[in-house]
């Protein structure tokens, strides 16, 4: 099984539709957790951090749940823009290591 | 500096030669990684470095494959022998300091390896 899972998509929506990925990770002493995106051909950046109580920034919510081992994250109001892959990130307890899920690609269309 | 640096951008090389990648880290960074990412796929890991040492080089995938980091700034990774299926694109990141933003990355734009 692998470290970090997520659904590779495509995930094919409207403009201003909502859309919601999930992350499962299989390491149930995971402590940090962050959403990373990427656009074809460059590097990823980070999209936000995860906290245990979730969060939001403007458009986007992050949760997490940590008894079914997952993370995830909602899209209000797709934009064009947002049309890109989107990687879960998991930090296992206090290692050092951070591991990438493969990534889910998300297409908004007009 | 501002931000990550890699070079080269883009290297082909023919299968047999050796490369060197090089990464310069964001300034005050002590942690370093290199990642390694073939087409539509997500990131390896292959190595990480705190101040001038490794911890764990068990992401490194052969033997032909080693990395060094000195005066805790600059890393090169080095790829021997180069094989077809070392063609990737070769990340590499720093990672804030303890406190706020502690354990984000800040990736380079890469390094795209072709081996021919």
């Amino acid at each position: 099984r692998k470290e970090v899972e997520q659904d590779p998509g495509p995930f094919n929506v409207p403009e201003g539709a909502t859309v919601a990925f999930n992350c499962t990770y299989s390491n149930s002493a995971s402590q940090s957790f962050f959403w990373y995106r990427q656009d074809c051909r460059k590097e990823p950046k980070l999209l936000m951090s995860v906290y245990s109580s979730g969060n939001e920034d403007g458009r986007f919510t992050a949760q997490l749940n940590r008894a079914s081992q997952y993370i995830s994250l909602l899209i209000r109001d797709s934009k064009l823009s947002d049309s890109a892959t989107y990687l879960c990130v998991v930090k296992m307890d206090s290692s050092y290591k951070l591991i990438f899920g493969s990534g889910t690609r998300l297409l908004v269309r007009p | 500096g501002a931000g990550v640096s890699q070079s080269p951008s883009n290297k082909v090389t023919e299968k047999g030669k050796d490369v060197e990648l090089r990464c310069d880290p964001i300034s005050g960074h002590t942690a370093l990684y290199w990642y390694r990412q073939s087409l539509g796929q997500g990131l390896e890991f292959l190595i990480y470095f705190q101040g001038n040492s490794a911890p764990d080089k068990s992401g490194l995938p052969s033997d032909r494959f080693s990395a060094e980091r000195t005066g805790g700034s600059v890393s090169t990774l080095t790829i021997q022998r180069t094989q077809q299926e070392d063609s990737a694109v070769y990340l590499c990141a720093s990672r804030s300091p303890a406190g706020s933003g502690a354990n984000v990355l800040t990736f380079g734009a890469g390094s795209r390896l072709t081996v021919l």
